[in-house]
């Protein structure tokens, strides 16, 4: 299986600008999570898709944040308006639906923010 | 709250000898998931291990073994003979909803050769 992959690896922005980062799941998953991970910390939840809907959304997803999953497929996140506070790392991971009630979450190599 | 609390920030040991790793969570929930997860210098965090609250049978698994003891919350983490290649930081992760997990600050593990 491939696993998951996000691009750009690395994003060097000024502040005020916007960007966009993609994420693929691995294929058949069909559940998309998105974590942000500052420097020293653990990753931190920001938002999760089933298929096309977005069903959860983090207090951290402020309003310059938004993620689509269109087609159920890849998945955006943008961000607005770029502060310096954004500055991390975004990981993407997916997960298939079992009968499970908690699926184990695949992550991606992350895309590393870093806004001047 | 923290959900996830590893007390250790670093640690560094020289190669062959063995390293436990701690983990201490908080749920309130009966029905939880516990998960390790490995993040080498390239990034990528890893999955190496995933328990549910009902099933404390401690796991090994070549170098790797868990304790999980519910009576003190924790699921412990240990890497037998480690290795260079072992180098990274683990994370303990816990899941009370099937869609998030709450990430631990994570361990840095040093292994010199």
């Amino acid at each position: 299986d491939t696993g998951v992959s996000q691009d750009p690896r690395h994003k060097i922005t000024k502040r005020g600008q916007n960007v966009t980062f993609r994420c693929d799941p691995i294929s058949e998953h069909n559940r998309l999570y998105w974590y942000r991970q500052t420097l020293g910390q653990g990753p931190e939840f920001l938002t999760y898709f089933q298929n096309e809907a977005q069903l959860e959304k983090s207090r951290l997803l402020s309003d310059r944040f938004s993620a689509e999953r269109p087609k159920g497929s890849f998945s955006t996140l943008e961000i607005q308006r770029t502060e310096q506070g954004d500055s991390a790392m975004y990981l993407c991971a997916s997960s298939p639906v079992r009968t499970h009630r908690t699926d184990t979450q695949y992550f991606g190599p992350g895309t590393r923010l870093t806004v001047l | 709250a923290q959900k996830v609390t590893q007390a250790q920030t670093e640690i560094s040991v020289v190669e062959k000898e063995d390293v436990t790793l701690d983990c201490v969570y908080e749920t309130r929930d009966t029905t939880y998931y516990l998960f390790w997860y490995k993040q080498p210098p390239s990034g990528e965090l890893v999955f190496l291990i995933r328990r549910n609250s009902f099933d404390e049978q401690n796991e090994i698994s070549g170098r790797y073994s868990w304790n999980f003891q519910k009576s003190t919350s924790s699921f412990n983490f240990t890497i037998t003979a480690s290795q260079v290649v072992d180098s990274a930081v683990y994370f303990c992760a816990l899941s009370e909803v099937r869609y998030k997990l709450s990430f631990g600050a994570g361990t840095t593990v040093t292994v010199r050769a």
